[in-house]
């Protein structure tokens, strides 16, 4: 059981290049999210899906567009990369439906992405 | 709108003394809350979660907290530190704002705890 993978761990980007950051889950979890992690400003929500065939705007979208793929697998791209994008990106799953009590999110490892 | 605060950046403890990381929170309803841990150069990591019930809540690593609904207030607790405790911990709450908004939750800053020898 991996739990929940991401790649690449490691990217550097130039201004105005392209890349798409992949995340899958092995635990048949409903949503999956996308945040980014800035020094001193915690955890943005960018993107979720609350389920297959969905996807919502969080806290910071501008920038970023996402695609659930399947259940398991859940995209983030940047068109085009400002230097303003350089954080870690976490990608996470959660069981979490009305019927549920379990909302905890998991985590995957990150992906340090640096734009110069 | 539902959130958490964590007042302290940083939390400084010797090893074997007990420590206490703090959480406040503001919700409508009944409060869904959970701790997180993350040690450096990793994702997040589950401690525990609150959703009703008893207001003692007991999670990983021998860490619990204590739901306090008069202070709206849910800290992280341990009886003995580690140095290995010494990580970066996140309050967390789920957003009841509605369906669309049903699975997400909203996380406090952060704060740094420093276990020293």
């Amino acid at each position: 059981n991996a739990g929940v993978t991401q790649t690449p761990k490691f990217q550097v980007l130039k201004t105005g290049q392209s890349m798409t950051l992949q995340c899958a889950q092995d635990m048949n979890h409903n949503s999956m999210y996308w945040y980014r992690q800035d020094p001193g400003m915690g955890l943005r929500l960018i993107y979720y899906s609350a389920s297959e065939g969905t996807t919502d705007k969080g806290e910071v979208p501008n920038g970023y567009n996402v695609s659930r793929l399947n259940k398991r697998e859940f995209s983030l791209r940047l068109e085009s990369a400002a230097p303003s994008q350089t954080s870690v990106y976490f990608c996470a799953s959660s069981e979490a439906t009305l019927l549920t009590s379990t909302y905890e999110q998991y985590f995957g490892p990150g992906t340090r992405l640096t734009v110069t | 709108a539902q959130s958490v605060a964590q007042p302290e950046d940083q939390v400084n403890v010797a090893e074997g003394n007990p420590l206490t990381v703090k959480c406040t929170y503001s919700v409508s309803g009944n409060p869904y809350l959970f701790w997180y841990v993350q040690y450096p150069n990793r994702g997040l990591q589950f401690l525990l979660k609150y959703i009703t019930g008893d207001n003692l809540v007991k999670g990983s690593y021998g860490f619990e907290a204590e739901f306090n609904k008069s202070q709206t207030s849910f800290h992280l607790k341990k009886p003995s530190a580690l140095v290995s405790d010494s990580a970066l911990y996140f309050c967390a709450v789920r957003d009841m704002g509605g369906y669309s908004s049903a699975s997400k939750i909203i996380f406090g800053s952060g704060t740094r705890l420093s276990i020293r020898p």
